[in-house]
C-alpha cells in the first residue's frame, strides 16, 4: 500500500513570496489533514477535510493560507505571502475517516519550509 | 494554550531497561489518546492508542496507561531497544474531533 505522498521535500523562499505544497493521500482515505510543525513543538492542525469538504480550519491563518482538496483526493496548501514565522515542517496526513476504529492517521514525510 | 503537554524534552535509557514517557492533558473532554513515533526526516507513525473507557492497552513491548483523574497518560516500552530511539508524540481528542499534539519527547536508547 502506497503511503501519503508530499512534495516538495524542501523549499526555501524569501518573505513575501508565495509557496504551494502538494499532498496525495492513501487511496480510499476520506479524511485529509494539514499540520504545521514548528521546530521544538508538536504538530498543529491547520485544516481537516472530509472528502472535499472542510471539517475544521479554525487554526488556519486565512489571510495568507489557503487549502483545497479537489475531487476529494489530492490537496494543495498555499501560503501567500509568506512570513518568517511560517518556517516549519508542513505535514499532510490521511485516515479512513474520523470515526471510532478508523481514526489512525498516516503521515507523509513532510515539506520543510524555510522563509528567509 | 497547550492542552497536551510532554514536559520531558528528552529521555536516555539503557538497552533492555524500561522507557517511560509521560504526557499530561488539561481538557477533561478528551476521550481518545494516541502515541506516535517519529524518526528524523520522516513523518510520525502511529504506535498505540487508548480510549478513555480503558486504563491500559498493550501491544507487544508497548503499553499505554491512562489515569483519567490525574489527566495523565504514559507509554512504557519494555525492553527498550536501540531502534526505539526516536521522538514520541502523544495526541488527544474529544469525540474524535481535532487531535492536539504534545511537543514530543526524544528517546535515546543506548546500546
Amino acid at each position: 500500500e502506497a503511503g501519503v505522498a508530499q512534495s516538495p521535500r524542501y523549499k526555501i523562499i524569501e518573505k513575501r513570496q508565495s509557496v504551494a505544497f502538494w499532498c496525495n493521500p492513501i487511496s480510499g482515505h476520506a479524511t485529509l489533514y494539514w499540520y504545521q510543525q514548528i521546530l521544538g513543538q508538536g504538530p498543529k492542525l491547520l485544516i481537516q477535510f472530509q472528502n472535499n469538504g472542510v471539517v475544521d480550519d479554525s487554526q488556519l491563518p486565512k489571510d495568507r493560507f489557503s487549502a483545497e482538496r479537489l475531487k476529494g483526493v489530492d490537496s494543495t496548501l498555499k501560503i501567500q505571502p509568506a512570513k518568517l514565522e511560517d518556517s516549519a515542517v508542513y505535514l499532510c496526513a490521511s485516515s479512513l475517516g474520523p470515526y471510532r476504529g478508523n481514526t489512525e492517521a498516516f503521515f507523509g514525510q513532510g515539506t520543510r519550509l524555510t522563509v528567509v | 494554550d497547550q492542552q497536551v503537554k510532554q514536559n520531558s524534552p528528552s529521555l536516555s535509557v539503557q538497552e533492555g531497561r524500561i522507557s517511560i514517557l509521560n504526557c499530561d492533558y488539561t481538557n477533561s473532554m478528551f476521550d481518545y489518546f494516541l502515541w506516535y513515533k517519529k524518526y528524523p526526516a520522516e513523518g510520525p507513525t502511529f504506535l498505540i492508542s487508548i480510549s478513555s473507557i480503558k486504563d491500559k492497552n498493550e501491544d507487544g513491548r508497548f503499553t499505554v496507561f491512562l489515569n483519567k483523574s490525574a489527566k495523565h497518560l504514559s507509554l512504557h516500552i519494555v525492553p527498550s531497544q536501540p531502534g526505539d530511539s526516536a521522538v514520541y508524540f502523544c495526541a488527544a481528542s474529544a469525540n474524535f474531533n481535532k487531535f492536539y499534539f504534545g511537543s514530543g519527547t526524544k528517546l535515546n536508547v543506548k546500546p
